[in-house]
């Protein structure tokens, strides 16, 4: 049982848009703590995504957006290329287990 | 581009001492930043084990926090992990980290090594 939630799976068409949820709680998320987001490839290691809650990395695609309110973050692709298929992973800092949280994964299928 | 390459056993026995080393290239790790560790089971999700800032500063999951020391080795630009006591559930892929913050948010990872613990 991961302390932040993330929907097992989602799918989408080439070109359409998804986005991913990510459900915390007052130590977490809503305790103001930023949200990272990583993408891992099958058989890669975890690429960063979405720093900070909503900033790019230099090289990400801009393609990809995050975006944070009250104790959920969420991350959205849009323009579906058959490339995003990937699990990707939601990130933050909890105040009372006083460590990183991890969301559980979410499998990302272009259908 | 900075790199991080993992190395050490592939196969511990039950109640030995995991350790780990990355090595980092094209980057000094007493400039800055935080280092860390981070495991995946086979299959399963993410797990942070723990960081280490450049002054020597640790901070350890709190559940792994009895078990685990993290050093850095600033003359070869590397640091390491030791996991004690290890039991088949420490079994998985360990990634070593760069992050900007001791809250997360790794922006280069290293390929990530198995280990798998058994008799």
């Amino acid at each position: 049982q991961s302390v932040l939630t993330q929907p097992p799976s989602v799918s989408g068409a080439p070109g359409q848009r998804v986005t991913i949820s990510c459900t915390g709680s007052s130590s977490n998320i809503g305790a103001g703590y930023d949200v990272h987001w990583y993408q891992q490839l099958p058989e890669t290691a975890p690429k960063l995504l979405i720093k900070n809650n909503n900033n790019r990395p230099s090289g990400v695609p801009d393609r990809f957006s995050g975006s944070k309110s009250g104790t959920s973050a969420s991350l959205a692709v849009t323009g579906l290329q058959a490339e995003d298929e990937a699990d990707y992973y939601c990130q933050s800092y909890d105040s009372v287990l006083r460590g990183w949280v991890f969301g559980g994964g979410t499998k990302l299928t272009v259908l | 581009q900075v790199q991080l390459q993992e190395s050490g056993p592939g196969l511990v026995k039950p109640s030995e001492t995991l350790s780990l080393t990355c090595a980092v290239s094209n980057y000094s790790i007493s400039s800055g930043y935080y280092w860390g560790w981070i495991r995946q089971p086979p299959g399963k999700g993410l797990e942070w084990i723990g960081s280490i800032y450049q002054s020597g500063s640790t901070y350890y999951n709190p559940s792994l926090k009895s078990r685990i020391t993290v050093s850095l080795d600033t003359s070869k630009n590397q640091f390491s992990l030791n996991l004690n006591s290890v039991t088949a559930a420490d079994t998985a892929f360990y990634y070593c980290a760069r992050h900007a913050s001791r809250l997360g948010g790794s922006d280069y990872w290293g390929q990530g090594t198995l280990v798998t613990v058994s008799s």
